[in-house]
């Protein structure tokens, strides 16, 4: 059983559109929610990171919001480009589980020109 | 610098038939990692190590074996293949457990016949 469970498992947006994938847990020991993109033929890399004590966190066109009392997080991706098609997963990790990793199922994200 | 590297690139087997699938790192991380990616399942973690000479068990240790030799190297072997070990394995390794950064090799595509 997945402890972060991730939405919508696919879209697609026009060029210069946002994306918006979700992330929600239930675990209240995470305490800390990195998102990896990955390239078709490629491992996963890390894109963006955030920590509970912090609503939302910029890095360019990728913003995380964090809601800690729903328990849930949510990557935004603002002015979508084609070079930003790839399979972005949200993870959580907590001390009290060595902090391995857990990650959500995925979601692949399309840009069309 | 070359990273996170992995051999082979991909693999076909019958049931049955063992291999090891190596993972090498030039950034002189502790800790290393084996997942194993599955659609609609995202990544989950098979063993890990938190040094050389140790090993844990991840999520989904069943099937599989691992080795930590040297501190640079980690096996993932199979000793007996099934077709539910098909799948695209990726290797990581961290500074430590508690570094906010995986990083990850290119990943082996194996399937078993």
């Amino acid at each position: 059983q997945q402890q972060v469970k991730q939405s919508p498992q696919s879209l697609i947006v026009q060029k210069g559109g946002i994306s918006i994938i979700n992330c929600a847990y239930e675990n209240t020991a995470f305490d800390y929610f990195p998102w990896y993109q990955q390239f078709p033929g490629k491992g996963p890399a890390l894109l963006i990171a955030i920590r509970p004590d912090v609503s939302e966190k910029k890095e360019g066109r990728f913003t995380i919001s964090f809601n800690k009392s729903a328990k849930q997080f949510s990557l935004h991706i603002m002015d979508s480009q084609p070079g930003d098609s790839a399979t972005y997963f949200c993870a959580a990790r907590a001390r009290s589980n060595d902090y391995k990793l857990s990650f959500g199922a995925g979601t692949t994200v399309t840009v069309r020109a | 610098n070359a990273g996170v590297t992995q051999t082979p690139k991909f693999r076909v087997l019958k049931t049955g038939q063992s291999m090891t699938l190596l993972c090498a790192q030039d950034m002189n991380h502790e800790y290393m990692y084996w997942y194993r990616q599955d659609p609609g399942m995202g990544l989950r973690l098979i063993h890990y190590s938190v040094g050389e000479g140790t090993t844990a068990k991840g999520e989904v240790p069943d099937g599989y074996n691992v080795s930590r030799l040297k501190k640079q190297n980690f096996l993932l072997g199979l000793e007996s293949a099934a077709p539910s070990q098909t799948s695209v394995y990726f290797c990581a390794s961290s500074y430590s457990l508690g570094t906010d950064t995986q990083y990850f090799g290119p990943g082996t595509r194996l399937t078993v016949l």
